[in-house]
């Protein structure tokens, strides 16, 4: 089956800095990977997502970024804001297996 | 639209008790997944549902645990009898694919079993 890791487990920023989450996984038949954001007593929320045959997708401060030769794909934030504090998910699947979900990153943007 | 809809948000119980949870998926969606989230094993795939028949339920921990699917609009997770290891936040999530991609979460019930 498929194995996702996910780095940093913890991630502390300034105000205003960027924040870049990483995720590896090891299906290659893998072709879609979200990005979830779970903030306290809530269930993960999607915020961006990106299939195999996109490089890069943007929205407004978040961009993901795909690199399937080297199997990798990573969330970056720019601009952050307190509201961005959460933990944040990644996942890998194909159309006809689970979604598999990294650890998680605690981030904390700091005012 | 509402989103994924779960009930209760917070359930506590003893040890033996049988404890029920719903989820109402959004609409229009025709799959429907619960989800089990502790802190050691991070979020696992109890059971997958596509339109109302289960499709997955290779993560279903044991046979205390059961889920149902009784229309497109409902859905239940039973565990009996409830222990203490079975403490957990549990979610639902519905998608409006066939395939198990993209989902949308419920924020979820917290049960706590003394």
């Amino acid at each position: 089956g498929e194995n996702v890791e996910q780095h940093p487990s913890t991630l502390s920023v300034q105000e205003g800095d960027s924040a870049v989450i990483k995720c590896t996984y090891s299906d290659s038949a893998s072709n879609y990977f979200p990005w979830y954001k779970q903030e306290l007593g809530k269930g993960p929320q999607l915020i961006i997502d990106i299939r195999s045959n996109v490089g890069e997708k943007k929205d407004q401060r978040i961009a993901v970024t795909l690199n399937k030769t080297a199997k990798h794909f990573s969330l970056h934030i720019t601009e952050t804001q307190p509201e961005d504090s959460a933990v944040y998910f990644c996942a890998a699947s194909n159309w006809r297996n689970n979604l598999f979900f990294g650890t998680g990153t605690r981030l904390t943007v700091i005012p | 639209d509402a989103g994924v809809i779960q009930s209760p948000r917070h359930e506590v119980t003893e040890m033996g008790q049988e404890v029920t949870l719903r989820c109402k998926p959004i609409s229009g969606h025709n799959s429907l997944f619960w989800y089990r989230q502790t802190m050691m094993r991070g979020l696992e795939l109890l059971i997958y549902f596509n339109n109302n028949v289960p499709i997955d339920d290779s993560g279903m921990p044991e046979d205390r645990f059961s889920a149902k699917m009784p229309n497109a609009s409902f859905s239940t997770l039973k565990i009996q009898p409830s222990e203490p290891r079975d403490s957990a936040v549990y979610f639902c999530a519905s998608s409006p694919s066939t395939g198990r991609d993209i989902q949308y979460f419920g924020a979820g019930t917290r049960l706590s079993v003394l």
